[in-house]
């Protein structure tokens, strides 16, 4: 299993962009990485997957470096309603993967 | 279409009574996965299943059996509850082969 780790918590302010990084050293070649969101009482919701350079959609941007041993999930211009817990996995579903959350990253925007 | 539901939203138990905790897709999904929630440990998953008819052990299976008779329906029961597994429970449900997973509004449950 690829194991994960990123920062328990950041602040941010409203309007500014937020960069989380994971790390994820020891991530198999057929591995791709997946990023959650999860406000309080709900659960998770996808936000974005790559598996190598740059993917962006209409939430956010993942930066992954050639080496793939970590990546960078870029929120643009953040609001109060970004405030939630952002989650960095790694494996492949099509393999035997057993999804590992971990506790995420607890990211607070401020006014 | 109502994705994944739950039931029930909310249970208080007694140790040493059993339960069984519901969940349910529409979404013809495979894969389907039960996690608990516990503050500052993140999301464990406890049990998965790729397909109707199997299932597999995730990172805290003790205390908790599954079933998944058909596509759809993946119960979660606890055959006899202790106060250690008061947690929130989420269900979820993937594509085979797809990492993303759709979550339902998971299931609070207290043991005391």
């Amino acid at each position: 299993l690829a194991k994960t780790t990123q920062p328990i918590s950041m602040d941010s302010y409203e309007g500014q962009e937020v960069n989380i990084t994971c790390s994820h050293n020891n991530i198999a070649t057929n591995d791709y990485i997946t990023w959650y969101q999860q406000f309080p009482s709900q659960g998770p919701r996808f936000i974005i997957q790559g598996y190598k350079t740059k993917v962006t959609n209409e939430v956010a941007s993942l930066f992954i470096p050639a080496d793939r041993k970590s990546s960078t999930l870029s929120l643009p211009r953040v609001s109060l309603s970004d405030t939630a817990v952002y989650y960095c996995l790694v494996g492949n579903a099509g393999g035997s993967y057993i999804p590992t959350f971990g506790r995420g990253t607890s990211l607070i925007v401020h006014p | 279409i109502a994705g994944i539901t739950q039931a029930p939203t909310s249970q208080i138990l007694a140790a040493g009574r059993r339960m069984t905790l519901r969940c349910t897709q529409d979404m013809r999904h495979n894969a389907m996965y039960w996690y608990r929630q516990d503050l500052g440990l993140g999301l464990r998953l406890i049990h998965y299943s790729n397909t109707a008819g199997t299932t597999g052990k995730g990172e805290v299976p003790d205390g908790y059996s599954v079933s998944r008779a058909n596509t759809d329906d993946f119960p979660l029961t606890l055959a006899s509850a202790v106060p250690s597994q008061t947690s929130v429970y989420f269900c979820a449900s993937s594509e085979w082969g797809n990492n993303e997973q759709f979550f339902g509004p998971g299931t609070r449950l207290t043991v005391l």
